[in-house]
């Protein structure tokens, strides 16, 4: 099984709102990423999580929280977003730099988020 | 971090044409990786090929980690094939991955 799964598929919110994406692998990966990306645009890394803890900040405003609640399971806590945050964001797995085998990355097929 | 670069950013072929798509990168590598992104978003996973080369179907990948680049070869082109193939690598010091701007590629019938 190399399925990444994310939930939900479109999610529409106001500014006021507070919203969380939710992602689940069941590989065994140690290392789970989240990535945005606009149209016409490649994925733009925001967070790495290894090993549960958060190794990787790149950057991305506070108003994005990411959470790993086991290694199974990643989150990204919205809240107060902004128009121009409407974009598709993805979450991938991989075995991460420790492993000495394959790092291959597996990607879930996204949200669709659009901030009204 | 890494630097990746696709060419050409842009790519029209005729069905049945042959096409060939580069990614360079700017230090070693312990993941290189080539994606088909479908209308719907998906990513959907080509080769992963650090080093070497792969086949499968009509489409092949070389990986020469020494010299820094990956060649994505696409060979009797269908209409299918159109869309967005991005690169994507991991350097040997952290876990990020990054991905190049990609080449969008269409396969007029």
């Amino acid at each position: 099984d190399t399925e990444v799964t994310q939930t939900p598929k479109h999610l529409v919110m106001g500014m006021t709102n507070k919203k969380s994406l939710k992602c689940e692998q069941h590989m065994g990966h140690r290392a789970m990423y989240w990535y945005k990306q606009k149209a016409k645009k490649p994925p733009e890394l925001m967070f790495v999580y290894s090993y549960e803890k958060l190794s990787i900040n790149e950057s991305v405003p506070s108003r994005f929280s990411p959470e790993c609640p086991n290694s199974s399971l990643l989150n990204l806590h919205l809240h107060a977003l902004q128009p121009e945050d409407s974009a598709l964001y993805l979450c991938a797995s991989s075995q991460g730099t420790v492993a000495r085998g394959r790092s291959e990355a597996f990607f879930g097929q996204g949200t669709r988020l659009t901030v009204v | 971090g890494i630097q990746v670069e696709q060419s050409p950013p842009d790519l029209i072929l005729q069905e049945g044409a042959n096409s060939t798509l580069r990614c360079n990168f700017s230090d070693s590598v312990n993941n290189l990786q080539w994606f088909h992104q479908n209308p719907w978003g998906q990513l959907i996973n080509l080769f992963y090929i650090p080093s070497g080369t792969k086949q499968n179907g009509r489409l092949s990948a070389t990986t020469v980690a020494t010299e820094r680049y990956s060649l994505l070869y696409i060979s009797s082109s269908q209409t299918t094939d159109s869309g967005v193939y991005f690169c994507a690598a991991k350097g040997n010091r952290d876990d990020k991955i990054i991905f190049g701007k990609g080449t969008r590629l269409h396969i007029l019938p």
